[in-house]
């Protein structure tokens, strides 16, 4: 157990839906992580966020928004979904001791119908 | 900008074999990772190399880390079965992990 907790870890929704995955960090990480892995291809980072604030961006369509909460919870929100947005959604969180290795939750499953 | 490369992408060995995986980054990278992937599932964290002439081992695995050359390698010894996954090796820059494609690995019996 990494000690990162996403939620759900399945969804199911149709093209057009909006949906809102959640990822509760490791205790005392203060950065997280978002990363989409579609079936047979590497992560593809989507945004961090560090103590609240937006510190790096990927390839994050403009449909995708997140955001981290003052208790350091982050939620990653997905809207007028497509077929291809299907896939494995990562969270990772990792700390502020000069090492940044990332501890990644057990990932949403999302597929778009 | 950092670019993380690795070879081979796809890799089917004997069990009983040893074979290494090789990490190539284009640029300074403060440290390097590597990770464990099994299908369908999350990924774990194996070893974090932090400087250079870093060498770790856990069981059939050993990683190293050559700064100079800009090369990462995760060595398999004696490779078994349960070492089947998609390996992936990522630098950090800045506090951002720049990832490679991945190996994926199946050790056949």
């Amino acid at each position: 157990d990494s000690g990162v907790t996403q939620t759900p870890k399945h969804l199911i929704t149709a093209t057009g839906q909006r949906v809102t995955l959640r990822c509760s960090p490791r205790s005392g990480d203060l950065s997280v992580y978002w990363y989409q892995q579609s079936l047979d291809q590497g992560l593809q980072f989507l945004i961090q966020y560090y103590n609240g604030e937006e510190r790096a961006k990927g390839n994050i369509l403009e449909r995708f928004s997140a955001q981290q909460f003052p208790d350091l919870h982050s939620e990653l929100n997905l809207s007028s979904l497509e077929l291809g947005d299907s896939a494995l959604y990562f969270c990772a969180s990792s700390g502020n001791r000069g090492v940044s290795e990332a501890f990644f939750g057990q990932g949403t499953r999302l597929t778009v119908v | 900008e950092l670019k993380v490369e690795q070879n081979p992408l796809f890799l089917s060995m004997q069990e009983g074999k040893n074979y290494t995986i090789y990490c190539n980054y284009s640029t300074t990278s403060d440290r390097l990772y590597w990770y464990r992937q099994d299908p369908g599932k999350s990924l774990e964290s194996l070893f974090v190399l932090l400087s250079n002439g870093a060498v770790k081992q856990e069981g059939r695995l050993m990683a190293s880390l050559d700064t100079k050359a800009r090369l990462s390698t995760l060595h398999i010894t004696a490779a078994v079965h349960d070492l089947s996954a998609t390996y992936f090796c990522a630098g950090d820059l800045n506090y951002q992990l720049i990832w490679g494609a991945g190996t994926k690995l199946i050790i056949k019996p």
